[in-house]
């Protein structure tokens, strides 16, 4: 089955400096990797996603690339600010199971003013 | 707030007790989902329904149980036979299932906090 692994668990940077959070999956016909922000006490809200028929996307100051052959993405957060601290889960669907998403274990990121 | 609503956000449990959680959603979404969250254990998937009156098993779903009577309603009982139930639980919904070659964008519910005491 599909099987999502999210590094590193916890990562820290000074405000400014950018974040890299990676993923990767097992399931060599997912096609589909969203990423998920988690604001503390809140619900996950999907901040970007990417199609395996492309290898990067940008949105402002976050970005996510897919390397298929490798199996892995990731999301790349630039000139980081306080506000972008939260907790981060990459996903990928299992395409046996109907497409279902498979999390990962999640990244909480702390941006230091 | 969203268009998918949990209730409640705080619920305590004896030991020994069924609680339910409620899951609405004003989306017209097809899928429903139930997704347990632990601290350093992400989201895992504990039952989910691609249409009214059928729902799957996810991969942890001892314990629980659930219902599609209603294209909206998506209830989630916390039974007796869950050995360790405090958690966070969070309901989502999509437009479609997913598919194989579809996108699966999850909206979330406010999520519900379960304590055993």
């Amino acid at each position: 089955g599909e099987n999502v692994e999210q590094h590193p668990s916890t990562l820290s940077v000074q405000e400014g400096d950018s974040a890299v959070i990676k993923c990767t999956y097992s399931d060599s016909a997912s096609n589909y990797f969203p990423w998920y922000k988690q604001e503390l006490g809140k619900r996950p809200q999907l901040i970007i996603d990417i199609r395996s028929n492309v290898g990067e996307k940008k949105d402002q100051r976050i970005a996510v690339t897919l390397n298929k052959t490798a199996k892995h993405f990731s999301l790349h957060i630039t000139e980081t600010q306080p506000e972008d601290s939260a907790v981060y889960f990459c996903a990928a669907p299992w395409a046996n199971q109907g497409g279902k998403l498979i999390f990962g274990q999640g990244t909480e990121l702390s941006v230091k003013p | 707030d969203g268009g998918i609503t949990q209730s409640p956000k705080y619920l305590f449990r004896k030991e020994g007790q069924n609680v339910t959680l409620s899951c609405e959603q004003n989306l017209n979404h097809d899928a429903m989902y139930w997704y347990r969250q632990d601290p350093g254990q992400g989201l895992r998937l504990i039952y989910y329904s691609q249409i009214v009156n059928d729902f799957q098993k996810g991969d942890i779903a001892e314990g629980y149980s659930v219902s599609r009577e209603k294209k909206e309603s998506f209830p989630l009982t916390v039974t007796s036979a869950q050995k360790n139930p405090t958690a966070f639980y969070l309901c989502a919904s999509s437009p479609i299932a997913g598919g194989f070659s579809g996108a699966n964008v999850l909206t979330f519910g406010a999520g519900s906090r379960l304590t055993v005491l």
